[in-house]
C-alpha cells in the first residue's frame, strides 16, 4: 500500500478559494466513500475537517468543502483566512481493515 | 468532552520496545474502537493499527510483525507496544478515536491526543 498523493503545497491570498487534490487508487479512494479530510497547525494534533468524503463536523466553517470523482478527491478552502494556513493531510479507508493517509500539502494564506 | 492523552518514554533504545499508554477521559472506552497514528518530524501521518473495545486489533501492513495494541476497560485505556525499533520510528505518536461507517470500516478519526515524541537514539 503507499500513501495517497497530494501536492506539497498551495497558496493563496485572504478571500480567495483554494483546492488541495487527494489521489489513490480504485482500492481505497475511488473504492470506498471514507475519504476524510485534517488540518494541522505546528505542534499541534491533527484536527478532522471532513469526513466521508463530504460531511462537516459541528463547528467547521461552511468555506471547507470537498468531493471526489473517480480515484481522486478534493478539499476546497473558499474565502480564505489567515487561520486557514496550515497543512492538510487526506485519509481514506483503503480495504482489508487498513488505513492511508496522504503525504500532506502545506496551504499558504499569501 | 473526550480527551485522550499519550504517555510513555521519550527515548527509547535501539532494539529495544516503544510502550505507550493512551488514557481516554469524557467517555468510556468500551463505547468505540481506538487508534494509533504517527508522524515523523516534517512528514506525513501513518497509520499503526486499531483496537476494538474486544480487544481484536487490526494493523498496517508495514508494522504488523512489530506491533502489539492491548486495552484494559477497567483502566479506560489502550497501548501500543512496537518491538525491535530504530531511528526510523522515531516520531510524534497520536492516540485517536475511530468512527466506524457501514460494516464497521474505519471512517475518521474525530479525538485526538496532543501527541507525545518518541525518540529513538542510544
Amino acid at each position: 500500500q503507499s500513501a495517497l498523493t497530494q501536492p506539497p503545497s498551495a497558496s493563496g491570498s485572504p478571500g480567495q478559494s483554494v483546492t488541495i487534490s487527494c489521489t489513490g487508487t480504485n482500492s481505497d479512494v475511488g473504492l470506498y466513500n471514507y475519504v476524510s479530510w485534517y488540518q494541522q497547525h505546528p505542534g499541534k494534533a491533527p484536527k478532522l475537517m471532513i469526513y466521508e468524503v463530504t460531511r462537516r463536523p459541528s463547528g467547521v466553517p461552511d468555506r471547507f468543502s470537498a468531493t471526489k470523482s473517480g480515484n481522486t478527491a478534493s478539499l476546497t478552502v473558499s474565502g480564505l483566512q489567515a487561520e486557514d494556513e496550515g497543512h492538510y493531510f487526506c485519509s481514506s479507508y483503503a480495504g482489508r481493515n487498513s488505513f492511508l493517509f496522504g503525504g500532506g500539502t502545506k496551504l499558504t494564506v499569501l | 468532552q473526550v480527551q485522550l492523552q499519550e504517555s510513555g518514554p521519550g527515548l527509547v533504545k535501539p532494539s529495544e520496545t516503544l510502550s505507550l499508554t493512551c488514557t481516554v477521559s469524557g467517555g468510556s472506552i468500551s463505547s468505540y474502537s481506538w487508534t494509533w497514528i504517527r508522524q515523523s518530524a516534517g512528514k506525513g501521518l501513518e497509520w499503526i493499527g486499531r483496537i476494538y473495545p474486544s480487544g481484536s486489533t487490526n494493523y498496517s501492513p508495514s508494522l504488523r510483525n512489530r506491533v502489539t495494541m492491548s486495552i484494559d476497560t477497567s483502566k479506560n485505556q489502550f497501548s501500543l507496544s512496537l518491538t525491535s525499533v530504530t531511528a526510523a520510528d522515531t516520531a510524534v505518536y497520536y492516540c485517536a478515536r475511530v468512527r466506524e461507517g457501514v460494516r464497521g470500516l474505519t471512517s475518521y478519526f474525530d479525538y485526538w491526543g496532543q501527541g507525545t515524541l518518541v525518540t529513538v537514539s542510544s
